[in-house]
């Protein structure tokens, strides 16, 4: 099946710096990949469209300029949390669908967990 | 507005026991309904799709557009079963974007 991966799988930064992670599909292609936030025993929360080639489409009230979007290409997508703040710690997932643009089954990366101090 | 909800945050059975997992969606448009599984420590990934009608694991859901649900059943549950489950929608723009509800733990006792 396919395989969606994230780097690093956990970071601590300290308040005030700028963190990166990033989401790779391993086995397949994708010009669209998800971002979403997910806080403990929490939903996972939407925040943005990635799509290579152009700019991401971010949902109502996640702010463009703190988190960063980059499809570099058709097989990663990067997310940088820019002036991190402790209330940016969460887990943030990254998922891609795997055939047929946006509309395949999307598929999962295992996470990243960030916590800033 | 879109919106996915899922009454439950806990439920707990015992083994052999029924489960029924609830959701119900809010959306204007053709509604396209997933059931997401997360065990312990592994990522999340796709139980059943309402699309598909099919049994997977001895899992069902069947959409029920006039009751706007689409609720997770099992006539028999397995301690393997315990994880979180996500109900989700698809919005049908073909943007991909998949709308989750609160997500249920489903505990199987012993």
């Amino acid at each position: 099946g396919a395989v969606v991966s994230q780097h690093p799988s956990w970071v601590i930064c300290k308040s005030g710096t700028s963190v990166k992670i990033e989401c790779r599909s391993l086995d397949f292609q994708a010009t669209t990949m998800f971002w979403y936030r997910q806080f403990p025993k929490q939903s996972l929360m939407l925040m943005a469209t990635s799509n290579e080639g152009s700019k991401a489409t971010y949902e109502q009230g996640v702010e463009k300029d703190k988190f960063l979007i980059n499809h570099a290409s058709l097989t990663l997508s990067t997310l940088t949390v820019t002036s991190a703040h402790p209330e940016d710690s969460s887990f943030y997932i990254c998922s891609a669908p795997a055939a047929g643009g946006p509309g395949g089954e999307q598929y999962f990366g295992p996470g990243t967990r960030l916590t800033v101090t | 507005a879109q919106r996915v909800t899922q009454p439950e945050k806990l439920l707990s059975v015992f083994k052999g026991a029924p489960v029924e997992l609830k959701c119900n969606y809010s959306y204007s448009g053709s509604p396209e309904l997933f059931w997401y599984v997360q065990y312990s420590r592994q990522r999340l990934q796709l139980l059943l799709r309402h699309i598909s009608r099919e049994s997977i694991k001895g899992f069902t859901a069947d959409l029920n557009k006039g009751e706007t649900s689409f609720h997770l059943k099992k006539p028999f549950a397995q301690e393997e079963d315990s994880a979180m489950y996500y109900c989700a929608l698809r919005l049908t723009s073909n943007t991909g974007k998949l709308i989750f509800g609160q997500g249920t733990t489903l505990q199987v006792k012993p």
